[in-house]
């Protein structure tokens, strides 16, 4: 049982254009939610991080919304350039016992094409 | 670069073995987590330890078994090796046991023949 969901495997963007990376989550404990960045032969590198307190968060070129009441998160990155293509990680964490464990979803393979 | 590295890089190996992976963490960090990553699959949390005590579990086998030792550093070992078992292995750490923000290293990819 998935409880964090990314439907889309892949998204395919021109230079300079907007892309924008859904995710969707059915544990409502989840208040704590992330997305990463991977590159082929790397590990995941943090991009940007909501707490359910807030529903948008800003970090120049990428903005991440969370949408609580249809446990839906997006992140939107403007303008999209090549060196973004990657695959895009979302994950949710909720307090168990004090410590945050994040779910991850199974990524989207963004390509930026120039 | 992270600051977390992974060793060894590749690793092939028969199914019954038994092989070891090890993490060393960003300096000044006491979290580590391990997360399996199979083909097509997400991230799966293995096991986090903080300052050397186990501090979560997740969908780890009784095959697999982990510590982290004093100078911080983690290993993750996988025994009675299946073909299953292949997969990308990560390991993540952040300076406090609350994972707001991991840092990961480049990863082990397993090969069991």
């Amino acid at each position: 049982d998935q409880q964090v969901k990314q439907n889309s495997p892949s998204l395919s963007v021109q230079e300079g254009r907007i892309s924008i990376l859904n995710c969707d989550y059915t544990n409502s404990m989840f208040d704590y939610f992330l997305w990463y960045k991977k590159y082929p032969a790397e590990g995941p590198t943090f991009l940007i991080s909501i707490s359910s307190i807030k529903d948008k968060n800003e970090d120049g070129r990428f903005t991440v919304f969370l949408n609580k009441s249809a446990k839906h998160l997006s992140l939107h990155i403007v303008p999209s350039q090549p060196g973004d293509s990657a695959v895009y990680f979302c994950a949710a964490s909720a307090k168990d016992g004090g410590s945050y464990i994040p779910t991850f979803g199974r990524g989207t393979s963004l390509i930026v094409h120039p | 670069d992270s600051g977390v590295t992974q060793t060894p890089k590749h690793l092939i190996t028969a199914t019954g073995q038994r092989v070891t992976l090890r993490c060393s963490p960003r300096s000044g960090d006491l979290s580590v987590y391990w997360y399996q990553q199979s083909l097509d699959q997400g991230l799966q949390f293995l096991i986090q330890y903080y300052n050397g005590e186990e501090r979560a579990k997740g969908n780890i086998l009784e095959r697999f078994s982990a510590q982290q030792f004093p100078d911080l550093h983690s290993e993750l070992n996988l025994s009675s090796l299946e073909l299953g078992d292949s997969a990308l292995y990560f390991c993540a750490s952040s300076v406090a046991a609350v994972n707001t923000e991991a840092f990961f290293g480049q990863g082990t990819r397993l090969t069991v023949v």
